[in-house]
């Protein structure tokens, strides 16, 4: 079975530009969540979708936002992108009833 | 508001030494814990889940508890290899929150 795979892997933007990230998770994986890693603040939560719903929300400002298809393909926006953006972006799949999350590879991120 | 910490932040060493890796929460009302490897620059790769009502939870050479009254879990992992190096993290569930990790390395 395929793992999580995140497009693209790498990533560089100018300041005030918007971003998109993608996420297909596992086949069978209903809820996908999107993670912000920096060596500052580690690993913070973004946001979680199932079923095309965002489920849970931390707490990051507007610009960030995501939506999940009907084929559990999630996608994360970034607007307005600024220097502190610069990151590894985590997403992480899950099937119903079970809680343990598998990992993709990451989207690194850098805001120039 | 749910803190994970985790200590030693780093750790080094010999090979075939056993390794203690800690974990503690602040708050003990978790659905479960989970215990994740990342190389550098990579994903993710769970190692171990313990639900809220277990004690511990094993595979292969890694063994870890949780101890939810107390809000800690340990992980060892027994006699250690060089392709044990890495950082370590643990999270914990409802929204999950990650400690900082700790990065092991194992001597040759």
């Amino acid at each position: 079975k395929a793992g999580v795979t995140q497009t693209p892997r790498y990533l560089i933007k100018t300041r005030g530009q918007q971003v998109t990230l993608s996420c297909s998770p596992i086949s069978g994986h209903r809820s996908v969540s999107w993670y912000q890693q920096t060596p500052g603040q580690g690993l913070q939560f973004l946001f979680e979708y199932f079923s095309e719903t965002q489920r849970n929300k931390g707490n990051f400002p507007g610009r960030f936002s995501g939506r999940q298809f009907s084929n559990s393909r999630s996608e994360m926006n970034v607007s307005t992108l600024e220097l502190g953006d610069s990151a590894l972006y985590l997403c992480a799949s899950q099937q119903p009833g079970n809680y343990e999350q598998y990992f993709g590879p990451g989207t690194r991120l850098t805001v120039t | 508001k749910q803190e994970v910490t985790q200590i030693p932040a780093a750790l080094s060493v010999p090979e075939g030494e056993n390794l203690v890796l800690n974990c503690s929460f602040t708050d003990s009302a978790i659905y479960n814990l989970q215990w994740f490897r990342q190389d550098p620059g990579k994903g993710l790769t769970s190692l171990l889940l313990i639900q809220s009502s277990q004690r511990e939870q094993t595979s292969g050479r890694l063994n870890a508890s949780l101890d939810k009254s107390s809000g800690r879990s340990t992980l060892y992992i027994a006699a250690s290899q060089p392709g044990d190096s890495a950082t370590y993290l643990c999270a914990v569930r409802l929204k999950l929150s990650f400690g900082a990790g700790t990065t092991v390395t194992v001597r040759a």
